[in-house]
């Protein structure tokens, strides 16, 4: 079946624009993730829904980021006023409900500001 | 906080050779462990995991045990293929409340050469 998509895969933008990137997970998984991938570095946690709701958005790094997930299936990444320090590979992940239960990944949107 | 620290690379084997990628963790908790591996232009793939002490995670002919004296989880496989190259990823999952967050370690490029 289909695995978790992220559109788009590569994302070029200038210092100060608006960006969204986007994820559909896995039909029937009522939990979804995002994770924030820099150069070198491991996957670090940036927001979890269950269903529409975000359960926990303590991995944001400050206001200019935003996330939803209006009818509790695609989820849409927001990033103001973009900073070349948000250049990074940005994941996303869903799982059955139970939290618990494994974490499916897409390929990621390869985000780079100049 | 939780962390995970691994073994820093690229590792570069031949084909057939002994692999070994340390980890080690943050003894909060009885975290689950997995081990996820991302090969070239893919995602993020579970490759094994354990949810409690002296659980031997396999899958693929590799194999870890999760070690909670030494809290480690070290990932091995007795001979790699070249088809193995990828970079492979630790995690642990948060305790309590938030065990729906993976932390990652900063992973491992490994290079297998015919």
């Amino acid at each position: 079946g289909a695995g978790v998509s992220q559109t788009p895969s590569n994302k070029v933008t200038e210092k100060g624009k608006y960006v969204e990137l986007r994820c559909d997970p896995i039909s029937g998984h009522t939990a979804l993730y995002w994770y924030r991938q820099s150069l070198g570095q491991g996957p670090e946690f940036l927001i979890y829904f269950q269903g529409t709701g975000a359960a926990d958005d303590s991995g944001l790094p400050n206001d200019r980021f935003f996330a939803v997930r209006p009818e509790g299936s695609v989820s849409t990444l927001k990033i103001q006023r973009t900073e070349r320090g948000d250049s990074a590979v940005y994941l996303c992940a869903s799982s059955r409900q139970r939290e618990e239960n494994e974490q499916f990944f897409g390929p990621g949107t390869r985000l780079t500001v100049l | 906080g939780d962390s995970v620290t691994q073994m820093e690379g690229p590792v570069t084997l031949s084909e057939e050779a002994f692999l070994t990628i340390n980890c080690t963790y943050t003894a909060t908790g009885y975290p689950s462990l997995f081990w996820y591996v991302q090969y070239p232009g893919e995602g993020l793939q579970l490759l094994l995991k354990a949810t409690k002490a002296d659980d031997k995670g396999s899958n693929k002919g590799f194999e870890a045990t999760y070690r909670k004296e030494t809290t480690s989880f070290h990932l091995e496989k007795g001979s790699v293929q070249v088809s193995d190259s990828a970079v492979y990823f630790c995690a642990r999952r948060s305790s309590g409340g938030s065990n729906y967050k993976l932390t990652f370690g900063k992973g491992t490029l490994l290079t297998v050469n015919p």
